[in-house]
């Protein structure tokens, strides 16, 4: 069964500082996707970045990369340069098969990013 | 561009009554998702409708029934509703090609039981 871990139920960041937020996962599908999601207080989910299974390069949008590392079935976020509207919650999902909607989340991170 | 729309955004019932959620997904999306988000907790999927069918189902009850229009809106319906059906509920849609991989989600409607 597929199962997504955060480890890290909040965080704290100084303003302008790296972060990196863990997920691990677990499956036993080839063919799989994984996504992060950031959630703030407001409560819609948004999208921040996705990696194919299949993708050779690890994804990257804008701040945001994510470090995909297929043997160790690990798929942590990196945040450059943080600022003080990045603190939300995060949320690191994945589907199985290629289209799926079923998407599994993890219990999130809290990330708070201080001035 | 509207993004995805739900309605209403907070909603108080009691034990035992119905309720029923709308969504209307992005322009151009035809395939919508409902979760439900307990306080503290990620999404969990409920089901997926496309082409006003239901094609996929998570772990919940039959209480939990859905339905989507031909204009691709969905509505949530919650039978019998318990004190543990209080969450969020989030609707996610998604389109055909591009991006196909990134669902968008909705603000979504907190959902109290008393």
């Amino acid at each position: 069964a597929q199962k997504i871990t955060q480890t890290q139920p909040g965080m704290f960041v100084q303003e302008k500082e790296a972060v990196t937020l863990d997920c691990t996962y677990d499956t036993s599908d080839q063919s799989y996707g994984l996504f992060w999601y950031k959630q703030p207080s407001s409560g819609e989910m948004i999208f921040l970045i996705y990696q194919g299974s299949y993708d050779e390069q690890n994804a990257t949008e804008g701040r945001y990369s994510l470090n995909f590392q297929k043997a160790r079935k690990s798929a942590n976020l990196v945040i450059s340069a943080s600022q003080l509207g990045d603190s939300a919650m995060y949320f690191c999902a994945m589907r199985e098969g290629h289209r799926d909607d079923k998407i599994i989340f993890g219990k999130g991170t809290r990330l708070h990013i201080l001035p | 561009d509207a993004g995805v729309t739900q309605s209403p955004t907070h909603l108080i019932k009691t034990r035992g009554q119905q309720v029923t959620l709308r969504c209307s997904p992005k322009s151009g999306h035809d395939t919508v998702s409902w979760y439900q988000q307990a306080l503290g907790q990620g999404p969990q999927f409920i089901f997926q409708y496309y082409e006003e069918e239901e094609r996929q189902r998570g772990n919940f009850p039959d209480r939990f029934s859905g339905h989507q229009f031909p204009n691709y809106s969905s509505e949530l319906n919650v039978n019998a509703l318990l004190l543990g059906d209080s969450a969020l509920y989030l609707c996610a849609s998604r389109g055909g090609g591009g991006r196909g991989n990134e669902q968008f989600f909705g603000p979504g409607t907190r959902l109290t039981v008393l």
